[in-house]
């Protein structure tokens, strides 16, 4: 069966300090994947999506950057981090078609 | 493009009691519809869709979703609630025209199940 692993779940980091985090899917290949990320416990806002090595789509112009090194292995950055990128991250995955998406744990990124 | 709303941020209902959380969406053709269930500090888990076919999906949990192609809308339901069932719930669509069009997402709507 297929999982997705998300980690850290949470991080606190200091204002102008960088981010890394990662999510890797299990159990499938070629899926689709991307970055949410929800403020106060609300909607979800697209930040990036890839449907395949080396492909990224952003959605929203920020501070924020997206990699995807390996077909199952998706990484969300920043070189310096804002208050305002605090919130909970999602990273998701569906398979080629229309098909429901799966997401990780989530990460608790707190910027002081 | 296509969007999703809730109109509800908060649904309340007693324990026993039917509930429905509403959903209406925007899309060009036919739409691609979810529903997901998310409690605190963790990730959405998938209750039920709707692809093609008979209107009246059953998910998971015991929910229920009628989706309605002339008012556009989704609306999750349950014939009786359970204090478990307190929780943020999400609607989604994706539309057809591109298999890999990420879902949309509403703004969620808390449900609060009182005993």
């Amino acid at each position: 069966s297929q999982t997705i692993h998300q980690w850290p779940a949470t991080l606190v980091q200091p204002v102008g300090s960088p981010l890394s985090l990662e999510c890797t899917v299990e159990g499938t290949s070629n899926p689709n994947l991307y970055w949410y990320r929800q403020a106060a416990g609300r909607g979800l806002q697209l930040l990036f999506y890839s449907v395949g090595i080396g492909q990224i789509s952003s959605e929203v112009p920020q501070n924020l950057s997206a990699s995807r090194p390996q077909d199952r292995q998706f990484i969300l950055s920043s070189k310096k981090l804002l208050l305002s990128d605090s919130g909970f991250y999602l990273c998701a995955w569906t398979s080629t078609g229309f098909t429901e998406a799966f997401f990780g744990q989530g990460t608790r990124l707190t910027v002081v | 493009a296509q969007s999703v709303a809730q109109p509800e941020d908060q649904v309340n209902v007693a324990e026993g009691n039917p509930l429905t959380v509403k959903c209406t969406y925007s899309v060009s053709g036919n739409p691609y519809l979810f529903w997901y269930v998310q409690y605190p500090n963790r990730g959405l888990q998938f209750l039920l869709k709707y692809i093609t076919g008979d209107n009246l999906v059953k998910g998971s949990y015991g929910f229920e979703a009628e989706f309605n192609k002339s008012q556009t809308s989704f609306h999750l339901k349950k014939p009786s609630a359970l204090v478990s069932d307190s929780a943020l719930y999400f609607c989604a669509v994706r539309g057809p025209w591109r298999g890999n069009t990420p879902l949309v997402f509403g703004k969620g709507t808390r449900l609060s199940v009182i005993a």
